[in-house]
């Protein structure tokens, strides 16, 4: 069985930085697509990166130059590091395992808040 | 403002049938089949119900159905059950560039 655990979570000032961690068990991080995706109150889901199994990660405009898409393949563990955090940056942030093959997001972590406010 | 179109709410009562739709545009759901629908509970991980437009992950019951028309999606869950009152999201694929996009969500009210 898959499970994703997502930590780091928390309030933060704007401009602060905040590293969000996603520990998987059940497959290898190493071998699949990774991806994170908020959730902000009130509104739809938006993908804020994605970690290809070659390493290489993507990001929408909105976080371009702001966020890092990492992993530890020893601790079979991704990371996503927020900096410049914006109060529009508030949200549930999910980390998801993305079937290429498929367009879509197969297994969901539980979900870790972060709150952008003075 | 979401990229794909959902009505905020629905509604039907048990053994009823209801349709959630998710309109796109000729870049996403007009262009690939790779519609997805997740399912959230409030406060639980969001569960992919269909990918590919039709196709339903094991374990998925077949009371959820997927389809698309256009620039439009469907999700039809036949046989309404207490236990999907939740909130439903479609997504697209779109692009190298935009990659997935989203719908804003429908909250499903069994009656």
């Amino acid at each position: 069985e898959v499970q994703l655990v997502e930590t780091g979570g928390g309030l933060i000032q704007p401009g602060g930085s905040l590293r969000l961690s996603c520990a998987a068990s059940g497959l290898s991080v190493s071998d699949n697509y990774f991806s994170w995706v908020r959730l902000a109150a009130g509104k739809g889901p938006e993908w804020v990166s994605l970690l290809y199994n070659d390493g290489n990660a993507y990001y929408p405009d909105s976080v371009k130059g702001r966020f890092t898409f990492s992993r530890d393949n020893s601790k079979n563990t991704v990371y996503l590091l927020m900096n410049s955090l914006r109060a529009d940056d508030t949200a549930i942030y999910y980390c998801a395992t993305y079937n290429h093959a498929r367009s879509a997001f197969e297994n969901w972590g539980q979900g870790t808040l972060v709150t952008v406010s003075s | 403002q979401s990229a794909l179109t959902q009505p905020p709410s629905a509604s039907g009562s048990p053994g009823q049938s209801v349709t959630i739709s998710c309109t796109g545009t000729s870049s996403d759901v007009g262009h690939f089949n790779f519609v997805s629908w997740y399912q959230q509970y409030p406060g639980k991980a969001p569960k992919l119900m269909i990918y590919e437009v039709r196709k339903r992950p094991s374990g998925v019951p077949d009371r959820f159905s997927g389809s698309k028309s256009g620039n439009t999606a469907s999700l039809t869950v036949s046989g309404l059950q207490a236990e999907d009152e939740a909130d439903y999201y479609c997504s697209s694929y779109a692009g190298t560039t935009k990659f997935e996009v989203f719908g804003g969500g429908t909250k499903l009210t069994v009656l």
